[in-house]
């Protein structure tokens, strides 16, 4: 069973428009919840971060976390070109060792059409 | 803004070649790992490091693989014995307190071995 499940999409939608990306996960260990964002050959850019379930709100971005479900969701709103990229979702637990191993999703690729 | 910075930005070799990878993490940071992205793949934890010792490391990384600080401000991933199946893009990332698991990353080492 894959640790983490993200729908890589494509994802296509007009300028202006309310984008979800999702994930779901198995490892009920994990406590911290992060969204990255990619451009094509770049290194992953982190957007979002979230510990508890609940919403957290950045400008036109929303991260949700519902651990009963283990489900966590990126709602960008107002959606513009520039958004266009891959997302990555990534999640980790201490793991006693003094550091956090990052699991990722394989991530969605978001176009957005002007 | 402090960022990651990695280099070179694209190495080729031949198989059997020996390579090493740079990074400078931001500054003030104290854990320092490397991850790996194979194309069209999920980006991979490789290997964590802190206080000049490694926290945690992936299957992914056997002996083939070595990390090393050997200053304060670098940090570098040596491939002894490169393969094909090694080519991939190579990210380091740092993170800058024990209790935080939110990642910066570099703009990566995209390895092409031939």
């Amino acid at each position: 069973q894959k640790e983490v499940e993200q729908d890589p999409g494509p994802l296509s939608v007009p300028e202006g428009a309310i984008v979800s990306l999702n994930c779901t996960y198995s490892n009920s260990a994990f406590q911290y919840f992060m969204w990255y964002r990619q451009y094509s050959r770049k290194g992953p850019e982190l957007l979002m971060y979230t510990y508890s379930s609940g919403n957290k709100e950045d400008g036109r971005f929303t991260a949700q976390v519902d651990k009963s479900s283990k489900y966590i969701s990126l709602f960008i709103r107002d959606s513009q070109p520039s958004d266009s990229a891959t997302y990555l979702c990534a999640m980790s637990s201490y793991s006693g060792a003094g550091s956090y191993q990052l699991t990722f999703g394989k991530g969605t690729k978001l176009s957005v059409i002007p | 803004e402090p960022e990651v910075t990695q280099t070179p930005s694209h190495q080729v070799t031949q198989m059997g070649q020996e390579v090493i990878l740079r990074c400078v993490p931001i500054s003030n940071h104290l854990y320092f790992y490397w991850y790996r992205q194979i194309l069209g793949q999920k980006v991979e934890f490789l290997v964590s490091f802190y206080n000049n010792e490694i926290s945690e490391k992936s299957e992914i990384f056997d002996d083939q693989f070595s990390v090393e600080r050997p200053d304060g401000s670098n940090f570098t991933l040596k491939i002894r014995s490169t393969k094909l199946e090694d080519s991939a893009m190579y990210f380091c990332a740092s993170s800058e307190l024990v209790d935080s698991p939110q990642a910066f990353f570099g703009q990566g080492t995209r390895l092409t071995v031939v």
